[in-house]
């Protein structure tokens, strides 16, 4: 059971703004560990959406961004595009943990 | 241009052992700290072990700890998992993703595409 829990779902018309959320502890999140975001597409392997809370990789579209907020963090798609069909994922790091934690995964539904 | 390519997955009966492998490409692997992470099919994100540039830092996440070991060759340039005394809940797909510097990985930008394990009797 992941200590990073996120909304199973969330769906949008194409152009619409969704946000998705992921909600942590004073352990993790609150504690000032950064927050990075994956996107994974139906039947392929994770990729780097957002790294070190607010960072873009090369070739991620600015339509995504993140931002952190006491003990949660958010990923803003803006127009939304049926390409952005998919789950995602929040990660962090847990003071009570060894290493990385991955948040339970939101599916995004594009209408 | 970075690839990763995972190998070593199959069908294992409870109680066995596997070793996965990974190969990377496109860059220079001991400057970077990597990661196995596992995905159950249909479900989501569980990250399993890392380790720096060396091998020098590790760690397991405590589903794992004490029948997994991720240790690293680079002479070899490659990546290993060593899994014993599998469980059923060790079946997965097990992808293989470098962390962003040559500390343990706190994030992976590039993954491979994973290899599939099936422990059943």
């Amino acid at each position: 059971q992941s200590v990073l829990t996120q909304p199973p779902s969330v769906s949008g018309a194409p152009g619409q703004r969704v946000t998705l959320s992921c909600t942590g502890s004073s352990s993790n999140i609150g504690a000032g560990y950064d927050v990075h975001w994956y996107q994974q597409l139906p039947g392929t392997a994770p990729k780097l959406l957002i790294f070190d809370n607010t960072r873009r990789p090369s070739g991620v579209p600015d339509r995504f961004s993140a931002s952190n907020s006491g003990t949660s963090a958010s990923l803003v798609i803006t127009g939304l595009q049926a390409e952005d069909e998919g789950d995602y994922y929040c990660q962090s790091s847990d003071s009570s943990l060894n290493g990385g934690v991955f948040g339970t995964g939101t599916k995004v539904t594009v209408l | 241009e970075v690839h990763l390519v995972e190998s070593g997955g199959g069908v294992v009966r409870p109680g066995g052992s596997l070793r996965l492998s990974c190969a990377p490409s496109g860059f220079t692997f001991d400057d970077y700290g990597m990661s196995w992470v596992r995905q159950a099919p249909g479900k989501g994100l569980e990250w399993v072990a890392d380790i720096n540039w060396n091998g020098g830092r590790t760690g397991h996440s405590d589903s794992v700890k004490g029948r997994f070991t991720i240790s690293r060759d680079n002479v070899k340039n490659s990546l290993y998992l060593q899994m014993n005394n599998l469980r059923a809940e060790d079946t997965a797909f097990y992808y293989c993703a470098r962390g962003g510097n040559t500390r343990r990985p706190t994030y992976s930008d590039y993954w491979g595409r994973g290899t599939l394990v099936t422990v059943s009797s």
